[in-house]
C-alpha cells in the first residue's frame, strides 16, 4: 500500500492476557518506529528499528512490551498480560532512512482497550 | 533531553481568523530537526513540515507559514484564513541524530476552528 498500514484498528482485550499489534511499513523504508499516544502522557517513543541493526528499546515501558521486526519490513508489538494503563493509541510509522533530515510517515494507529 | 513544549493545549478561532500555535523545545544538540504533524479525528498523524536547525529560513506554503527562531528557541506555525477542515491536533516535534532519531512531541494543541 501506499502508506503505513495498522492492524487492528481497535482492540479490546481483557485485563492479564497478551496482545499483537502489527505494522507494515511503507514500502522501502528502513527505519520503523512505535509510539505510543495516551491521555496525560502525550506521545511516547517505545522502540525504533533500523535496517539490521538492533533496535533502540530504551522507550519500552515495561519486560511487558516486546517488539520485532521481520526481514526488515513488517513488525510486531507484543504487549503481555496487560494492564488497564496499557490502554492507549499505539502508533507506528516509517522512514526512508535514519536521520532527522527525513520526516516520518505514520499509520492510522491501534487503540487498544483494556478492560 | 530533549523537550518540546506546546503552551496552548486549546485554540478556538471562527472561520477565516489567523491562528498561531506555538512551540518552544530544548535540546543541547547542535544539530537538530523540528517538525509539524497534524492529527485529525481519524487519529493519523499527517506530516506537515521538517525544518533543520542551520536553516532559519521562513517558509511559506498555501496558507500555512512557519517561524522558526533559533535565537528564542521557537517553530511557531500560522494558519491564516483559517478553515473549519483545519480543526485537528497539531504536534510540533523534535529529533536529532544524537537522540537516536526518535521524535520527542510536544503535548499538542487542539485547534477547533468553528463555521
Amino acid at each position: 500500500g501506499a502508506g503505513v498500514s495498522q492492524s487492528p484498528s481497535n482492540k479490546v482485550t481483557e485485563k492479564g492476557k497478551d496482545v499483537e499489534l502489527r505494522c507494515d511499513p511503507i514500502s522501502g523504508h528502513t527505519a520503523l518506529y512505535w509510539y505510543r499516544q495516551s491521555l496525560g502522557q502525550g506521545l511516547e517513543f517505545l522502540i525504533y528499528f533500523q535496517g539490521n541493526s538492533a533496535p533502540d528499546k530504551s522507550g519500552l515501558p515495561s519486560d511487558r512490551f516486546s517488539a520485532e521486526r521481520t526481514g526488515g519490513s513488517v513488525s510486531t508489538l507484543t504487549i503481555q498480560r496487560t494492564q488497564q494503563e496499557d490502554s492507549a493509541v499505539y502508533l507506528c510509522a516509517s522512514s526512508l532512512r535514519r536521520g532527522g533530515n527525513t520526516e516520518a510517515f505514520f499509520g492510522q494507529g491501534t487503540r487498544l482497550t483494556v478492560v | 533531553a530533549q523537550k518540546v513544549t506546546q503552551a496552548q493545549t486549546e485554540i478556538s478561532v471562527v472561520e477565516k481568523e489567523d491562528v498561531t500555535l506555538d512551540c518552544v523545545y530544548e535540546t543541547r544538540d547542535t544539530t537538530y530537526y523540528l517538525f509539524w504533524y497534524k492529527q485529525p479525528p481519524s487519529g493519523e498523524l499527517v506530516f506537515l513540515i521538517r525544518r533543520n536547525s542551520f536553516d532559519e529560513q521562513n517558509e511559506i506554503s498555501g496558507r500555512y507559514s512557519w517561524n522558526f527562531q533559533k535565537s528564542t528557541s521557537s517553530f511557531n506555525f500560522t494558519i491564516t484564513a483559517s478553515q473549519v477542515v483545519d480543526s485537528a491536533v497539531y504536534f510540533c516535534a523534535l529529533t536529532s541524530n544524537n537522540a537516536g532519531n526518535m521524535l520527542t512531541f510536544g503535548g499538542g494543541t487542539r485547534l477547533m476552528v468553528k463555521p
